[in-house]
């Protein structure tokens, strides 16, 4: 069952906009993990951000927890043509298994 | 970096086959997973390893059986195919928990005819 459901499921922006992406999940978690993937290939992972932490940057990326709402968001700021991906977020609980939800299909058109 | 392999990238059987999906990783690992991505379904877990021999069912594991008799290789079996089994298959591998980051495979795409 999918713990995290992205929101939305599809977003077009223009190159240099800011692109922001939600989950939201539903038991107690670990952490919470970003990863995206390019079209037809494997996933990679972005950023894990723990229970304990509100907020975590990397480069252009910004990833959010609000652990009272169990929601989580993703900032990708400036956005090029090479962000055009899906990108998931995953949740690790003590259930030994990281589970993914449905993505957000990411377009930036230049 | 980590680099994890799969056996193939595009894999066509036919119904009753059976199919091995390999997959390698070079990074000494112990945990190990196969995933399976459908359109709409997201990511789901099939079987994961912790260990060499040691394996755990995932959400779906039902008409797959796994094999890990050596650390860096987890390989996905499908006993009889079956056209449901078409799919993207998806390995990934962690070091030490299942909490830490997962590096993945570019994936097999199989169509079971």
């Amino acid at each position: 069952s999918q713990q995290g459901e992205e929101d939305p499921q599809a977003l077009s922006i223009q190159e240099g906009e800011n692109a922001t992406m939600n989950c939201s999940y539903k038991t107690s978690i670990n952490n919470l993990q970003w990863y995206r993937q390019n079209s037809g290939r494997g996933l990679v992972h972005l950023i894990l951000i723990r229970s304990n932490e509100r907020e975590k940057h990397s480069g252009r990326l910004r990833v959010t927890l609000d652990t009272s709402k169990k929601s989580s968001s993703l900032l990708i700021t400036a956005s090029r043509a090479a962000d055009t991906a899906s990108y998931f977020c995953a949740t690790y609980d003590a259930g030994n298994m990281l589970t993914f939800g449905g993505g957000t299909r990411l377009m930036v058109k230049p | 970096d980590v680099k994890v392999t799969q056996s193939s990238r595009y894999l066509v059987k036919r119904t009753g086959e059976k199919v091995f999906l390999e997959c390698v990783q070079d990074m000494d690992h112990e945990n190990m997973f196969w995933y399976r991505q459908d359109p709409g379904l997201g990511l789901r877990l099939i079987y994961f390893s912790y260990d060499v021999k040691m394996k755990e069912k995932g959400d779906i594991p039902e008409g797959y059986s796994v094999s890990r008799e050596k650390k860096e290789r987890f390989s996905l079996i499908l006993e009889s195919a079956s056209t449901n089994q078409t799919s993207m298959y998806l390995c990934a591998s962690s070091y030490r928990r299942a909490s830490y980051e997962q590096y993945f495979g570019p994936g097999t795409r199989l169509t079971v005819t």
